[in-house]
């Protein structure tokens, strides 16, 4: 069974503080890692999909840089604001789309 | 027009019974998945379907069943519910392939098992 964290489990910043949070997932048998993000009574919404060790990608003020030797993704929202807050959920993929695991999120809240 | 839709978004019923979910995607999608969000807010994925294949199967009781009548639809269907049972499911679909393609998820529902 895949270990997929994510740290840190919740995070409390003022708006416009720049942040980023991690997911750490196994290196081997890498395939491909998914962001989404997670408002309260809504669903999960794809940020980002990466594949290629190195990848960075980017949406506006997010963006996503990814390890896979070393098998972590950062996440970095520059100058949050209050929309920002949600969950952020990364998933990791392994053994050609076989093994396909949620972390637990990270919580963010941005406080006006 | 909604993405992917479930149907109900609140299911409450007794154990024992037998209960379905419904998910339809209008996206052309090839490949439709189902997620159990646990009682620690974790979400695990059950099933997923590629063009009406079963591709994915995590080990969740065979009281779980899904069913794809064609690639515009995955339901989920529980036969003998338990307490256990009770939790979000949430249905979601992607391009062809499991990993490469973003997923699009259902608005999710809540089953409640008394």
């Amino acid at each position: 069974i895949l270990n997929v964290e994510q740290s840190p489990q919740s995070l409390h910043v003022q708006e416009g503080d720049s942040t980023n949070f991690t997911c750490s997932f196994p290196s081997s048998n890498f395939y491909a890692l998914h962001w989404y993000r997670w408002e309260t009574a809504k669903s999960p919404e794809a940020l980002f999909v990466m594949t290629l060790n190195g990848d960075e990608k980017k949406k506006g003020r997010i963006s996503a840089t990814l390890n896979t030797k070393e098998g972590y993704s950062y996440l970095y929202i520059k100058g949050s604001q209050p929309e920002d807050s949600a969950t952020y959920l990364c998933a990791s993929i392994q053994d050609y789309g076989q093994n396909f695991v949620f972390g637990p999120g990270t919580r963010l809240s941005v406080l006006p | 027009d909604t993405a992917v839709s479930q149907t109900p978004k609140y299911l409450v019923t007794q154990m024992g019974n037998d209960k379905s979910i419904k998910c339809e995607q209008n996206l052309g999608h090839d490949t439709m998945y189902w997620y159990k969000q646990d009682s620690k807010k974790f979400l695990k994925i059950m099933f997923s379907y590629n063009n009406k294949e079963l591709i994915i199967n995590e080990t969740v009781p065979n009281r779980f069943s899904p069913k794809s009548p064609d690639k515009a639809h995955l339901n989920l269907h529980i036969n003998s519910l338990e307490l256990g049972d009770s939790a979000v499911y949430f249905c979601a679909s992607s391009r062809a392939g499991t990993s490469y393609n973003e997923q699009f998820f259902g608005p999710g529902t809540r089953l409640t098992v008394l």
